[in-house]
């Protein structure tokens, strides 16, 4: 089955930089485009942008571009969200979603505080 | 771009039907059949539950529909179960390239 394995939960500080990644398995991974998109505690969804998994071009939604950068390792199935220069207001959960039209499969999120 | 209007909540009783609206304009929902809406309980990831307007995903209870008139897309619970008990969120695309969700919906099940 579609599967999306996110990495685990990550502490760091301000000014710092973190790597999330997004490991689809059950499926041709360079065929569906993979989303990412981020909730803030308690809030609501916030879609950050897509990368193409066939040609590797990101596209970002405004105000994901800078220190936000998707890239992809298609050998081993990865999608990687990469965020420098983190801030407090960085934190938040991080899902990886599958799709173009619609996201019909999600990573299970992953955590990332950010705290001094 | 501004996220799409959704209540903040709604109720209702198990057994009875809820719709949540989704208000956008005509350079989003107004504008393509690309409206999805998900569900997300406390602590996990959501799920799609519709997508272009009214398709059901396989596995997705026939209870979830879904429908569009011009900038207002619309999802409809019936026969209310408490385990619908979750925020709901909508989305559309804008352009091939920038996507727009909801600010999301809490249904409570009384």
């Amino acid at each position: 089955q579609v599967q999306l394995v996110q990495s685990g939960s990550e502490l760091k500080k301000p000014g710092a930089s973190v790597k999330v990644s997004c490991k689809g398995s059950g499926y041709t991974f360079t065929k569906h485009a993979i989303n990412w998109v981020r909730q803030a505690p308690g809030q609501g969804l916030e879609w950050m942008g897509w990368i193409n998994t066939d040609t590797g071009k990101p596209t970002y939604a405004q105000g994901f571009a800078g220190p936000f950068v998707f890239s992809l390792d298609t050998s081993v199935s990865t999608a990687y969200l990469q965020i420098s220069r983190l801030k407090a207001e960085d934190t938040a959960v991080y899902y990886c979603a599958r799709g173009g039209d619609c996201f019909d499969s999600w990573g299970q999120g992953t955590l990332v505080t950010v705290s001094s | 771009q501004s996220a799409l209007t959704q209540p903040a909540s709604v109720s209702g009783s198990p057994g009875q039907s809820i719709a949540i609206s989704c208000i956008g304009t005509s350079s989003d929902v107004g504008a393509n059949k690309y409206v999805s809406w998900y569900q997300q309980h406390p602590g996990k990831a959501p799920k799609l539950i519709l997508f272009d307007v009214s398709v059901r995903p396989s596995g997705v209870s026939d209870r979830f529909s879904g429908s569009k008139s011009g900038n207002t897309a619309s999802l409809t619970i019936s026969g209310l179960q408490p385990e619908d008990e979750a925020h709901y969120y909508c989305t559309s695309w804008i352009s091939s390239t920038n996507l727009v969700f909801g600010g999301g919906t809490k249904l409570t099940v009384l």
